[in-house]
This record gives structure tokens, C-alpha cells and sequence, in this order.
């Protein structure tokens, strides 16, 4: 069954490094998202993106975050200085379709980031 | 703006009872979906049901049910004969029904599943 990839499934990094988490989604996707999970705390949406740009993003998503589509099959989440609140989990997730109400995002693994 | 509320953090249950998770939602769109992801301990969300808001029937997948009451905005997870896999972290989450767009998903706080031999 296809899935979603991401790597590294850890890193750990000072702070004010540059960070790229790498996702790649499942191959007819065309929507993708990511989002992240503070230890013991919700999931929360930090950016879509469709048709090579940007559809959404929330307030977390500041100047220091950027999203790409380097190629045909990655999408990836660069923290350019990364600070100690950015310590999260990434969740990189992919749906077919966007809008409708039954498309099912599907997620994956994440990865574990450490911002010391 | 959408909201969504899990009021029960943690959930103990014995092996082979039913169990219910809640979850109510706050929403002014007429279209919207509902989606349950189990996250085990190892952290990654998996796609477990989903309900349509002008769905007439509940939604069911195997074990997992969904007890939708659109007049109370609730939809609660019904996971029948309970197994020890099934303790894990359960998010509720709801995602706008437009027909253009990349829709992100809401997360409630969670609900953690604790299943009892």
C-alpha cells in the first residue's frame, strides 16, 4: 500500500541552524501539508501547498519557515534559524484531491526534531 | 473559525469492552468532514474513519464506528471489543467541504487510550 515517507525520522540540531525535513508523498497525491505536534500537546496545520505554491498557511508559518517541491516525487520544510520552541514532530501529509469533504489526508511518520 | 474539543484526556478500559471516545465540534460551514487518526507510542497518525456532515448514515470501518449526532455537533468513536493494540493516543480533526482548495485539518487535544488486560 503506498505511503508517506519522511527523513530523517530524528534530527538534532543547534539552535539558529538550518533545518530541511524531507517528505515524499504518495505518488498520485497532489495536495500536500505539514504539520507539527509539541510534545504532549495537538497537532497543528502549518502550511499547504498545491500546484507549486503555497495554499495556506497558519500563523506559526513565519518568515523562517519555507516549503519546496524540488523535484516531481520530494516536498520539503526548511527552518532557516531554528529556535529551542521550534522542538517538535513533523508530520508531512498528502491527499489526491483537496477540497472535498471526504478526502483523507494521509500521514507520515514524522519526523522527531531537537532544537538544543 | 473551526473548533474541536476532546474533553477526556485519558481513557482506561478493559481487554474486549466497548469504548467511546468523544469529541464536539464548533463550525458555521455547512459542509465539512470528520476524520479520527489513532497515533500509537510510536508517533506516527493513522487514518482511522471519516464522516461527511450531509452523510445520513453513521460511518463504520471494522471495529471503529462513528456515533454522529450533527444537531449536538458530536461525533464520537465507538471502538467495539477492545484490543491491547488499541491503546494509543486518539485525535479527533475536521476539515472544511470546499470544493477548491487544500483543506487543512483541525486537531482536538486528543484522547489517550489505555486498554487493560
Amino acid at each position: 500500500e503506498p505511503e508517506v515517507t519522511q527523513t530523517p525520522s530524528h534530527q538534532v540540531t543547534q539552535m539558529g541552524q538550518e533545518v530541511i525535513l524531507r517528505c515524499v508523498p504518495i505518488s498520485n497525491h497532489l495536495y500536500f501539508y505539514w504539520y507539527r505536534q509539541i510534545l504532549g500537546q495537538k497537532v497543528e496545520f502549518l502550511v499547504s501547498f498545491y500546484n507549486n505554491e503555497i495554499s495556506e498557511k497558519s500563523e506559526i508559518f513565519d518568515d523562517q519557515f519555507s516549503v519546496e517541491r524540488p523535484d516531481g516525487s520530494n516536498f520539503t520544510l526548511k527552518i532557516r534559524s531554528t529556535k529551542l520552541e521550534d522542538s517538535a514532530m513533523y508530520f508531512c501529509a498528502s491527499s489526491e484531491r483537496g477540497g472535498l469533504t471526504q478526502e483523507t489526508q494521509y500521514f507520515g511518520p514524522g519526523t522527531r526534531l531537537l532544537v538544543l | 473559525a473551526q473548533k474541536i474539543t476532546q474533553t477526556q484526556p485519558g481513557m482506561f478500559v478493559q481487554e474486549k469492552e466497548a469504548v467511546t471516545l468523544d469529541c464536539t465540534y464548533d463550525t458555521s460551514d455547512p459542509s465539512y468532514g470528520l476524520f479520527w487518526y489513532k497515533q500509537p507510542s510510536s508517533g506516527e497518525m493513522i487514518f482511522l474513519i471519516y464522516q461527511g456532515s450531509y452523510d445520513q448514515q453513521n460511518a463504520t470501518e471494522g471495529r471503529y464506528s462513528l456515533n454522529f449526532q450533527k444537531a449536538r455537533k458530536s461525533a464520537n468513536l465507538v471502538i467495539s471489543a477492545s484490543q491491547l493494540g488499541d491503546s494509543a493516543m486518539y485525535f479527533c480533526a475536521m476539515k472544511r467541504g470546499h470544493w477548491w482548495g487544500a483543506q487543512k485539518l483541525v486537531f482536538g487535544q486528543g484522547t489517550r487510550l489505555t486498554i487493560n488486560p
